[in-house]
């Protein structure tokens, strides 16, 4: 089976900006799920989406948004962005229970 | 926040040597998974260990937990350079909760295997 794919994997933008981030999930996985990776914070969980539906969400502002289709492959969205929003963004699929797989990442720049 | 503490938070050895690293979470879980993660790449997924199983390998790798105390131990025996990385412990939450879907990371242990 191909693996979690995400795209771009590099980025950069300036504040104020927006960007949306792909992931394309592993065939046959539900769940899609997002981490925020920085060096002063390290990995943290974004959302999760299983069906289309916005399961759980982590500790960040509206700014962060994401969506998932029919077809399982997810989107997030980041509005207006912010010098601190310059991170690795890891995008995970799993089946129910079982381990996450993570894509490459998209490595996102904000100047 | 982070749940996991990762210790050490740095480890060096040389090739041959046995890598140990330890990882403590604080509340309930359904499984711990563990991620090696080469310089700002993707997450590899090592190992998968429920929360009733007490220990799991898969080839040179070996891990141990005990939801009494909250910990997970990963080892690594007979390390080569190629296993130079970051390793990262996470969490999963029982379904139903809240947590249901998110895993939660410790802050990694970077180890360094010298040829």
């Amino acid at each position: 089976k191909a693996g979690v794919t995400q795209t771009p994997r590099y980025l950069i933008k300036t504040r104020g900006q927006q960007v949306t981030l792909s992931c394309s999930p592993i065939s046959g996985h539900r769940s899609v799920s997002w981490y925020q990776q920085t060096p002063g914070q390290g990995l943290q969980f974004l959302f999760e989406y299983f069906s289309e539906t916005q399961r759980n969400k982590g500790n960040f502002p509206g700014r962060f948004s994401g969506r998932q289709f029919s077809n399982s492959r997810s989107e997030m969205n980041v509005s207006t962005l912010e010098l601190g929003d310059s991170a690795l963004y890891l995008c995970a699929s799993s089946s129910p229970l079982s381990e996450q797989f993570f894509g490459p990442g998209t490595r996102l720049t904000v100047l | 926040s982070q749940q996991g503490e990762e210790d050490p938070q740095a480890l060096s050895i040389q090739e041959g040597e046995n890598a140990t690293m330890n990882c403590s979470y604080k509340t309930s879980i359904n499984n711990l998974q563990w991620y090696r993660q080469n310089s700002g790449r993707g997450l590899v997924h090592l190992i998968l260990i429920r929360s009733n199983e007490r220990e799991k390998h898969s080839g040179r790798l070996r891990v141990t937990l005990d939801t009494s105390k909250k910990s997970s131990s990963l080892l690594i025996t007979a390390s080569r350079a190629a296993d130079t990385a970051s390793y990262f412990c996470a969490t999963g939450a029982n379904p139903g909760g809240t947590s249901y879907g998110k895993l939660t990371f410790g802050q990694g242990t970077i180890l360094t295997v010298h040829p």
